[in-house]
């Protein structure tokens, strides 16, 4: 099946830095996300991206489907920045569409 | 406001207990999800559906069973708990064909002795 690799696993942040999380895909899909899960396990979607370069607030995302991969931009990190973030591919199954999601890039923001 | 909800945030069960886990959301989405989370996994789908009475398995169905009697409410079944059956249970959800946007409730942390 497709392979979903996010880099750096996990990822120590000043308050006040910026940084770039990394998501490659081995195979072609219709469509990626980001998510943020906060360390109360709740899971939120950040960015729905197939392409192109999207920017919400601090954050931004880029997606370059034709090399397989998307980064996700955190400026000006924040403690609330804190928790694991998620890339997923939609993939196309037998007519129905369904996520493959990585293994997550660990985050900790330190005041 | 969007809201998918699971009955439980803390289950603890024994081995061979047959469980239960609730899943409901109030946005009228077609689609929902169980998704199992470990530690270095990620998130791994168990079992999907697109409609009332329709479930589709996903990567790791064995050992689980799920209902879709109404649109809202989509439950997932441990017909025998096992030890290996502790882990971290998110239910999502989203409208239409597509999964453009994916809900996720608070998630049951299920631990199995």
């Amino acid at each position: 099946g497709i392979q979903v690799e996010q880099s750096p696993p996990d990822l120590i942040l000043q308050e006040g830095a910026n940084s770039t999380l990394r998501c490659n895909f081995s195979d072609s899909v219709n469509n990626l996300q980001w998510f943020h899960q906060n360390p109360w396990g709740q899971l939120i979607n950040l960015f729905y991206i197939p392409s192109g370069t999207k920017q919400n607030g601090r954050l931004s995302a880029t997606t370059v489907a034709t090399e397989r991969y998307s980064l996700l931009y955190i400026s000006s990190s924040q403690t609330t920045d804190s928790g694991v973030y998620f890339c997923a591919v939609e993939l196309r199954y037998y007519g129905n569409n369904r996520l493959a999601f990585g293994k997550g890039n660990q985050v900790v923001v330190i005041p | 406001d969007v809201k998918v909800t699971q009955s439980s945030r803390y289950l603890v069960k024994r081995t061979g207990e047959k469980v239960f886990l609730e899943c409901v959301q109030d946005m009228d989405h077609e689609n929902m999800f169980w998704y199992r989370q470990d530690p270095g996994l990620g998130l791994r789908l168990i079992y999907f559906s697109y409609d009332v009475k329709m479930k589709e398995k996903g990567d790791i169905p064995e050992g689980y069973s799920v209902s879709r009697e109404k649109k809202e409410r989509f439950s997932l079944i441990l017909e025998s708990a096992s030890t290996n059956q502790t882990s971290m249970y998110l239910c999502a959800s989203s409208p239409g064909q597509g999964i453009e946007k994916l809900f996720f409730g608070s998630g049951t942390q299920l631990s199995v002795l």
